[in-house]
């Protein structure tokens, strides 16, 4: 079964600093997809960032990027330049292609003024 | 911008009683989630559909919840009798699985309380 493991259950960042939040995953798939997703407190989950296992070149979006290592099942989201709009919980997810998406504990952010 | 729409937002309800919550997924789209998030469990899966079809529902209890998709626009999650153990936040999502387009668009929720 697929696992994904997210080890800092809270962290906090100054503003305008950078921040890196920890995901590992565990899975025998060779092809799958991998996500963070954001949950202000408006409690919306917001897709941050999505990253495909066969594509070797790191996602960015913006301030968001990932640093993803393959062979450690290691897919960490590093915020650059934090802003007090990105206080939120980050998730990270997992989908073995067409299989369901599981999800970690969550990080809390929040970043301070 | 196409979205997922779940009703109601909130839901207060007594123990015993009936609860129905709605969820409308993006047309076209393929797979539909329900999740339930509660502090101490974060996100659980409780049953997904692909293509209107159930495929897992191992997470959910199968004595008083269940899950259906009587047409490619409407998915509903019924719990009865409700327990206060439900309260919780119940959320939909959709995609288009097993394509080049993979990634999952959340409801805004709905808040159950069950006192």
């Amino acid at each position: 079964a697929q696992t994904v493991t997210q080890s800092q259950p809270e962290m906090s960042v100054q503003e305008a600093e950078t921040v890196t939040l920890s995901c590992t995953y565990d899975t025998s798939e060779s092809n799958y997809y991998l996500f963070w997703y954001k949950q202000p407190p408006s409690r919306q989950m917001i897709l941050v960032i999505r990253q495909e296992a066969y594509k070797q070149q790191n996602a960015t979006e913006n301030r968001f990027s990932v640093n993803f290592q393959k062979a450690a099942k290691s897919f960490s989201l590093k915020i650059s330049d934090s802003q007090l709009g990105d206080t939120a919980m980050y998730f990270c997810a997992f989908t073995g292609g067409s299989e369901k998406l599981v999800f970690g504990k969550g990080t809390k952010l929040t970043v301070n003024p | 911008d196409a979205r997922v729409t779940q009703t109601p937002r909130h839901k207060v309800t007594e123990m015993g009683q009936e609860v129905t919550m709605r969820c409308q997924p993006i047309l076209g789209h393929n797979t539909v989630f329900w999740y339930r998030q509660t502090m101490m469990q974060g996100l659980e899966l409780l049953a997904y559909f692909r293509n209107r079809a159930p495929l897992d529902d191992s997470g959910m209890p199968k004595d008083r919840f269940s899950a259906e998709m009587p047409d490619a626009t409407l998915a509903t999650l019924k719990i009865q009798p409700s327990e206060p153990r439900d309260s919780a936040v119940y959320f939909c999502a959709s995609g288009l699985l097993g394509t080049e387009y993979e990634k999952l668009f959340f409801g805004s929720g709905t808040q159950l309380s069950v006192l």
